[in-house]
């Protein structure tokens, strides 16, 4: 079964500045997608980024970019010019290309100080 | 697009009865999941639906869980004899096949389920 492994708890960072999260996955599939979600506090989950697996080209949403390194099976959310509004839960997520269900990491508690 | 509806938002029950969450897609998706999420963890899978078809269920979904979507649109969640252990978020998603979105899933704010 594919694992999906967050070792941040919480990180913080000073407005305008960059972060990274980090987050790490099992799985001996090659053909599958890596999602990462934003949960704010009492809001619902939004998809912030999407990467497919036969890609090699880190994907880009404006101010947040992924480290997407296959061999390593390893797949970083960087934020760059952090916002207040970044402050959430993000939680990394595995989904196989052939199946429908997300298999979440345990989420990392992004703190944004002003 | 209104996105993914659930009610009610917040439900209090007392051990050993039942309760039933629903969950209204955004009105173009056939595919419906459900995702269960305790306090400081990532949400779990438990149940999808393709149109009306129940197609996948997980071990989380005990006997006393049974989920519905009868004409392919809004589903039920439905918990018998409610323990503490069932206290949770329950999340619905849904998403729609094709284009560029490869099954991109939508999430609704979630039902919060306290059980005393």
């Amino acid at each position: 079964a594919q694992t999906v492994t967050q070792s941040q708890p919480e990180m913080s960072v000073q407005e305008a500045e960059t972060v990274t999260l980090s987050c790490t996955y099992d799985t001996s599939e090659s053909d599958y997608y890596l999602f990462w979600y934003k949960q704010p506090p009492s809001r619902q989950m939004i998809l912030v980024i999407r990467q497919e697996a036969y890609k090699q080209q880190n994907a880009t949403e404006n101010r947040f970019s992924v480290n997407f390194q296959k061999a390593a099976k390893s797949f970083s959310l960087k934020i760059s010019d952090s916002q207040l509004g970044d402050a959430a839960m993000y939680f990394c997520a595995y989904r196989s290309a052939g199946a429908q269900k997300l298999v979440f990491g345990q989420g990392t508690r992004l703190t944004i100080n002003p | 697009d209104t996105g993914v509806s659930q009610n009610p938002r917040h439900k209090i029950t007392k051990r050993g009865q039942n309760v039933t969450f629903r969950c209204d897609p955004i009105s173009e998706h056939n595919r419906l999941y459900w995702y269960r999420q305790t306090l400081g963890q990532g949400p779990e899978f438990l149940t999808y639906f393709q149109n009306e078809a129940q197609l996948e269920k997980s071990r989380l979904l005990s006997d006393r869980f049974s989920a519905e979507r009868p004409k392919g649109s809004f589903s039920t969640l439905e918990i018998q004899r409610t323990e503490q252990g069932d206290s949770a978020m329950y999340l619905c998603a849904s998403s729609s096949p094709g284009g560029t979105t490869t099954y991109e899933q939508y999430f609704g704010p979630g039902t919060r389920l306290t059980v005393t």
